[in-house]
């Protein structure tokens, strides 16, 4: 119930392309699903995030897809950079408080010219 | 990572020895959340705290114990009883239901 399931575990995508990570979940309790990026040695930081209210959250390059009735959510990233090279974590949290955020097992993302 | 400090940034342990380290914020944040990450892994909850003086356990708490006296900190002390300690620690800190702030993290290593 407390699980968060992500894919693909690691992803080479070409300059320009599109990269897709996907998440599943369980728990329908969830109401907040953010995205975090990491590169090597840092901490992660948010990347978008989005609540069940809405289907699609877009910033910029990145897009949140939501589908509720799925339990599902995937980040979409367009145009595909080098510098986008990182490893993405997904992840839900319940509405009480300060109880802390599930995190999927990460995608590491390699975007090559 | 602004407002969050850890250290230090890499910290070998002998065996056998308790080694402690460092988070300290001054975003005033209420609760605090120490992570640890191993490749392939991804982040798993050690311990959290939501206010000054207590704390709750995670998913792999085990050779681990924390502190709380004071809001700006939350150090993790690895105990000699954490047979594996190699990993990257992460802690972050949290207001409300949203947005999780993480530090540049410490990365711990066995001589």
């Amino acid at each position: 119930q407390q699980q968060v399931k992500q894919s693909p575990q690691s992803l080479i995508v070409q300059k320009g392309g599109i990269s897709i990570i996907n998440c599943a979940y369980e728990n329908t309790a969830f109401d907040y699903f953010p995205w975090y990026q990491q590169f090597p040695g840092k901490g992660p930081a948010l990347l978008i995030a989005i609540r069940p209210d809405v289907s699609e959250k877009k910033e910029g390059r990145f897009t949140i897809s939501f589908n509720k009735s799925a339990k599902q959510f995937s980040l979409h990233i367009m145009d595909s950079q080098p510098g986008d090279s990182a490893t993405y974590f997904c992840a839900a949290s319940r509405p009480s408080g300060n109880t802390p955020l599930v995190f999927g097992k990460g995608t590491r993302l390699s975007v090559i010219a | 990572d602004g407002g969050i400090t850890q250290s230090p940034k890499y910290l070998f342990r002998k065996e056998g020895q308790n080694v402690t380290l460092s988070c300290e914020q001054n975003l005033n944040h209420d609760a605090m959340y120490w992570y640890r990450q191993d490749p392939g892994q991804g982040l798993r909850l050690i311990y959290y705290s939501q206010i000054v003086n207590d704390f709750q356990k995670g998913d792999i708490a085990e050779g681990y114990s924390v502190s709380r006296e004071k809001k700006e900190s939350f150090p993790l002390t690895v105990t000699s009883a954490q047979k594996n300690p190699t990993a990257f620690y992460l802690c972050a800190t949290r207001t409300g239901h949203e947005k999780l702030f993480f530090g540049s993290g410490t990365q711990l290593s066995v001589l």
